[in-house]
């Protein structure tokens, strides 16, 4: 079945650790994704890819850092110098840019917990 | 800044009856607008969605209007079941500027559908 795999679905780390979230995906969509969630404040986008080896920031960029070496793949790195990195954690992919109207598909996400 | 609000954080509607949910878009350039639907611990999921170039679009129980003046769109659910209890978010893309390539999200809205 085609569809977005994020993985793990639960991650603990302790504080001033990196942490690396996967994300991959075999719908042959060349943009990717990266969303997070918090109570209250919807789904904030993190950084968004519209082509292999380019991606942009997005909203709340700062202490993440992520690489598209491979259209189906978008890990997402956490690092420690993100302040608050308690949240729930979504990929997402669209056939193309979400600029012209692209539906986006959404992982099961991943829900990353500092100690 | 947000630019897609949902103001209201939740909607309790009876088993039966219809449910309005809405959303507030404050950037002119938006020109696709979606909703999607999550549950708990899971991945959002593509509802409806609607093109600046018309203002209603139906899907089964779904229809979506939009009215670009007031800058405004609604989902309307009828008849509402108790496995639409869910939370819903309001999406809007751009095809230039600043928004383009991506999707902005409102904060979402919790519905509860009773039996």
């Amino acid at each position: 079945d085609g569809g977005i795999t994020q993985s793990p679905k639960y991650l603990f780390r302790k504080e001033g650790q990196n942490v690396t979230l996967s994300c991959e995906q075999n719908l042959n969509h060349d943009a990717m994704y990266w969303y997070r969630q918090d109570p209250g404040q919807g789904l904030r986008l993190i950084y968004y890819s519209q082509i292999v080896n380019d991606f942009q920031k997005g909203d709340i960029a700062e202490g993440y850092s992520v690489s598209r070496e491979k259209k189906e793949s978008f890990p997402l790195t956490v690092t420690s110098a993100q302040k608050n990195p308690t949240a729930f954690y979504l990929c997402a992919s669209s056939k193309r840019s979400t600029g012209s109207g692209g539906e986006l598909f959404f992982g099961e996400g991943s829900r990353l917990t500092v100690l | 800044d947000q630019q897609v609000k949902q103001n209201s954080p939740s909607l309790s509607v009876q088993e039966g009856r219809i449910s309005i949910l809405n959303c507030d878009y404050t950037n002119s350039m938006f020109d696709y607008f979606l909703w999607y639907k999550k549950y708990p611990a899971e991945g959002p999921t593509f509802l409806i969605s609607i093109s600046s170039i018309k203002d209603k679009n139906e899907d089964g129980r779904f229809t979506v209007f939009l009215n670009k003046s007031a800058k405004h769109l609604s989902l309307h659910i009828v008849p509402s079941q108790p496995g639409d209890s869910a939370v819903y978010f309001c999406a809007a893309s751009a095809k230039g500027g600043t928004s383009y390539g991506k999707l902005t999200f409102g904060q979402g809205t919790i519905l509860t559908v009773h039996p």
